[in-house]
């Protein structure tokens, strides 16, 4: 089992609509938790971070972790062609500079 | 600042060639990744850096790659002989520190496909 999963999609919705994407994860340690967005044939770039459990907004985007559950959530309110990309989760324990990826959700948002 | 740097953007190679990737990372960055990506496997991260020294390899999946930084604006990805299952799209990445708030920054990507 992997430790980090991630539905890759691929997902498709109208302008305007609310996106919800997740990751499931199977080490209780991680603290740190991520999504990148990923435009087509170009290196991720980070989107958003939080530490431990809650929420955290940023613009349109909220991310939500749930660690009761190792469940966390990237809500993209209204959607926009210029979020198409691949979004991934990753996340980091405590100590150690390691990462642990989802392989990543393809979104792409219809004007 | 220019980003992380890779180079070439695509490399075509033919089974038991010798393959080189390089990367200039953020001038001031003390730590550099390679990272291979994959559809089945994602992200994976193959070795890093700190301030010129590996620090964990465990990563890279067999004798036939390495990799070297031999000063803080230069590293190598190398792989020799290539095979098919080494295609991938393989990035750099580097980063000023270590604590959360210092973002990763990923360079373009390498595609490398391995016939």
């Amino acid at each position: 089992q992997k430790e980090v999963e991630q539905d890759p999609g691929p997902l498709s919705v109208p302008e305007g609509a609310i996106v919800s994407l997740n990751c499931t994860y199977s080490n209780s340690a991680f603290q740190y938790f991520m999504w990148y967005r990923q435009y087509s044939r170009k290196g991720p770039e980070l989107l958003m971070y939080t530490y431990s459990s809650g929420n955290k907004e940023d613009g349109r985007f909220t991310a939500q972790v749930d660690k009761s559950s190792k469940y966390i959530s990237l809500f993209i309110r209204d959607s926009q062609p210029s979020d198409s990309a691949t979004y991934l989760c990753a996340m980091r324990l405590r100590t150690g500079n390691q990462f642990y990826f989802g392989t990543g959700t393809s979104l792409t948002v219809i004007p | 600042d220019a980003g992380v740097i890779q180079s070439p953007r695509h490399e075509v190679t033919e089974m038991g060639q010798e393959v080189t990737l390089r990367c200039k990372p953020i001038s001031g960055h003390d730590y550099l990744f390679w990272y291979r990506q994959t559809m089945m496997r994602g992200l994976e991260l193959l070795i890093y850096f700190n301030n010129n020294v590996p620090i964990d390899d465990s990563g890279m999946p067999e004798d036939r790659f390495s990799a070297k930084m031999p000063n803080a604006s230069f590293s190598t990805l190398k792989i020799q002989p290539s095979e098919p299952r080494d295609s991938a799209v393989y990035f750099c990445a580097s980063r000023r520190g270590i604590t959360v708030t210092d973002t990763q920054y990923f360079g373009p990507g390498t595609r490398l496909t391995v016939l």
